[in-house]
Parts: structure tokens; C-alpha cells; sequence
């Protein structure tokens, strides 16, 4: 069975980084659409960033410059490292997969992460 | 950007009955629109891909149907369990882009 299992999440101060992980079993990372997404307190779902099976990345204009994806196969993990953080990245943040297309058949539990001084 | 807009954002019914979420994107998706239902505290649950295609183990009850620009979620009968936000996501383009949601209240 897939499972996706995040971690890293908690409190940080404007302008501080964090990174998540996001451990993967029942798959390979290195064979799917791995994305971020997130969701802000009582809010709706925004994508953040994906990494191709191929190894190319993509982000929403909200965190370019700011945040990167990355993967680690000897692992079979995904990472976000987040640099610069402001109140409005403050969110649930979701690690989610799919091998088929840029969509989201499989997710974590999500983590929180909280920005604020 | 694409963007993507649902209606309603709140639908109050009762189970039974048979209701429908429409979705709007800014710009033709084709059929890269994909549903989600999420529950409170719980991560998001894909229902139904490329525009119609229900995924394993959903209920027979959820339908989806669309192209182009306008797309449908449609409950059938609404059971106790389908109380929930639906949302919906294109994945015609980069930033996938999701609709606002629409939450389903009991009446």
C-alpha cells in the first residue's frame, strides 16, 4: 500500500526556514508526480510545487525564489526547504503523489507549519 | 493562470436527495479536471479523474462529467457519509490551480 508520512512541521519566526520531509513507502519517488500542497487554516488547497519523475521542478509564483523541492531516492523521500517564511505560508502542508498526472491520488497526513513571532 | 470556480460555495441538503457542484475554469482544461472530497482534519481524497473517470473504491453514487471550460460533480442519493467540501483541480497546466470548494451541510 502507498503511505506518505510528513514531518518537519512546527512554529518558526518571519523570516526563519524550516524543511519538511515526507517519508514514502509502497512506491518509488523517483516514479511519480511528487508534489506540496497546501492549506491555510479554514482555507482551500493551494498547490506549491511538484518534481517530475524526470527531475524537473515547478512552483507556484508564491514561493519561487523562496522554497525548494528536492528528493532523495537512497531515502525514498521528498523534501521542501523553506527559506524566508512569512505569516501567509503559515499552513497545512501536504505531501502528495500520483503516477499517472499532475493530480493527487495519494496524500499524507499533512504537517503544520506556523509562522509567527 | 487558470482559474477555477466553483458553485455554490455552500449546499445544504438532505440525505437523499440528489445534488450537483458545478466547476468553471477561466480557459478550456479539455478533461484534466480532477474531485476531491475532504473531511474536517483529514487530507483531501481523490473521487474522480480526467473529468469522469471514478476512481477505485468511490461509490458508484458520484458522477463527473464536463470539458472544456464547465464541469460537473454529481451525487446521485446523498448518504451521511458524503457530508464534506468537494473541490476541484485542473491539471491541464502548471500552476494546477483548485476551485474555491464547496461545502455540503446537512439541512
Amino acid at each position: 500500500d502507498v503511505q506518505l508520512v510528513e514531518s518537519g512541521g512546527g512554529l518558526v519566526q518571519p523570516g526563519g526556514s524550516l524543511r519538511l520531509s515526507c517519508a514514502a513507502s509502497g512506491f518509488t519517488v523517483i516514479s511519480n508526480f511528487m508534489s506540496w500542497v497546501r492549506q491555510s487554516p479554514g482555507k482551500g488547497l493551494e498547490w506549491v510545487s511538484v518534481v517530475y519523475s524526470g527531475g524537473k521542478t515547478y512552483y507556484a509564483d508564491s514561493v519561487k525564489g523562496r522554497f525548494t523541492i528536492s528528493r532523495d531516492t537512497s531515502k525514498n523521500a521528498l523534501y521542501l526547504q523553506m527559506d524566508g517564511l512569512t505569516a501567509e505560508d503559515t499552513a497545512i502542508y501536504y505531501c502528495a503523489t500520483d503516477v499517472r498526472n499532475l493530480m493527487f491520488q495519494h496524500w499524507g497526513q499533512g504537517t503544520l507549519v506556523t509562522v509567527s513571532s | 493562470d487558470i482559474q477555477m470556480t466553483q458553485s455554490p460555495s455552500t449546499l445544504s441538503a438532505s440525505v437523499g436527495d440528489r445534488v450537483t457542484i458545478t466547476c468553471r475554469a477561466s480557459q478550456s482544461i479539455s478533461v484534466w479536471l480532477a474531485w476531491y472530497q475532504q473531511k474536517p482534519g483529514k487530507a483531501p481524497n481523490l473521487l474522480i479523474s480526467k473529468a469522469s473517470a471514478l476512481e477505485s473504491g468511490v461509490p458508484s453514487r458520484f458522477s463527473g462529467r464536463g470539458s472544456g471550460t464547465e464541469f460537473t460533480l454529481t451525487i446521485s442519493s446523498l448518504q451521511p457519509d458524503d457530508f464534506a467540501t468537494y473541490y476541484c483541480q485542473q491539471y491541464d497546466d502548471r500552476p494546477l490551480t483548485f476551485g474555491g470548494g464547496t461545502k455540503v451541510e446537512i439541512k
